[in-house]
């Protein structure tokens, strides 16, 4: 079975200091998917980025990167010169391939992590 | 805009109650899913159908059910309404294939006092 811990509970940083939030997977699947999404005090989930189990290319989006270790199973987001604004629960994720029948079609099915509230104080 | 509905943001419901909530998508997905957040738990996944009329159990099916009668549309049922499952309920849709994004709706928060 797919499992992802996102062992920090809480962080909390000052503005302009760099953030890293962990994320650790389990899944027996050789082809397999992990996202982050970030859920700001609205609510609504959002999508930020989508990793998959062949690609280990660490990835940067402005402020943002991604670190992908396939050899410990991590799948490590760092904001970089936070902003009270990136103040949100963030969760890790993990989309492996279910089959509900044999032969039939495969398909997506999302665990989470128990996500990490990042607070940032100005 | 990708755009996942759910027909409340909040609800009171009563111990004992028969308790729908409503989910609808308009990007012709294929899957749709019911998670439950809790503090410290993360987003836990109740139901999801990944086609009309076909559904499977999740992680935490006690006490919910589901019905899918039409793509958009996917309500979460709970039977008799208990206090513990006072919770944040959150809707999502995808394609059906892995590795796509999920579109998360704006989530219920249900009281069952």
């Amino acid at each position: 079975a797919q499992k992802v811990t996102q062992a920090q509970t809480e962080i909390s940083v000052v503005e302009k200091e760099d953030v890293t939030l962990d994320c650790v997977y389990e899944t027996r699947d050789t082809t397999y998917y992990l996202f982050w999404y970030k859920q700001p005090p609205s609510g609504e989930l959002v999508f930020l980025i989508r990793r998959n189990s062949f690609d280990e290319q660490n990835e940067i989006s402005g402020r943002y990167s991604w670190n992908f270790q396939k050899s410990t199973s991590s799948f490590n987001f760092t904001i970089t010169a936070s902003q009270v604004v990136d103040s949100a629960v963030y969760f890790c994720a993990l989309s492996d391939l279910y089959m509900p029948n044999a032969g039939g079609t495969s398909y997506g099915k999302l665990t989470f992590g128990q996500g990490t509230i990042l607070t940032v104080h100005p | 805009d990708v755009k996942v509905t759910q027909s409340s943001r909040y609800l009171v419901k009563r111990t004992g109650e028969k308790v729908f909530l409503e989910c609808v998508q308009d990007m012709d997905h294929e899957n749709m899913f019911w998670y439950r957040q809790d503090p410290g738990l993360g987003l836990r996944l109740i139901y999801f159908s990944y086609d009309v009329k076909m559904k499977e159990k999740g992680d935490i099916p006690e006490g919910y059910s589901v019905s899918r009668e039409k793509k958009e549309r996917f309500s979460l049922i709970l039977e008799s309404a208990s206090t513990n499952q006072t919770s944040m309920y959150l809707c999502a849709s995808s394609y059906r294939l892995s590795g796509t994004e999920a579109f998360f709706g704006q989530g219920t928060r249900l009281t069952v006092v």
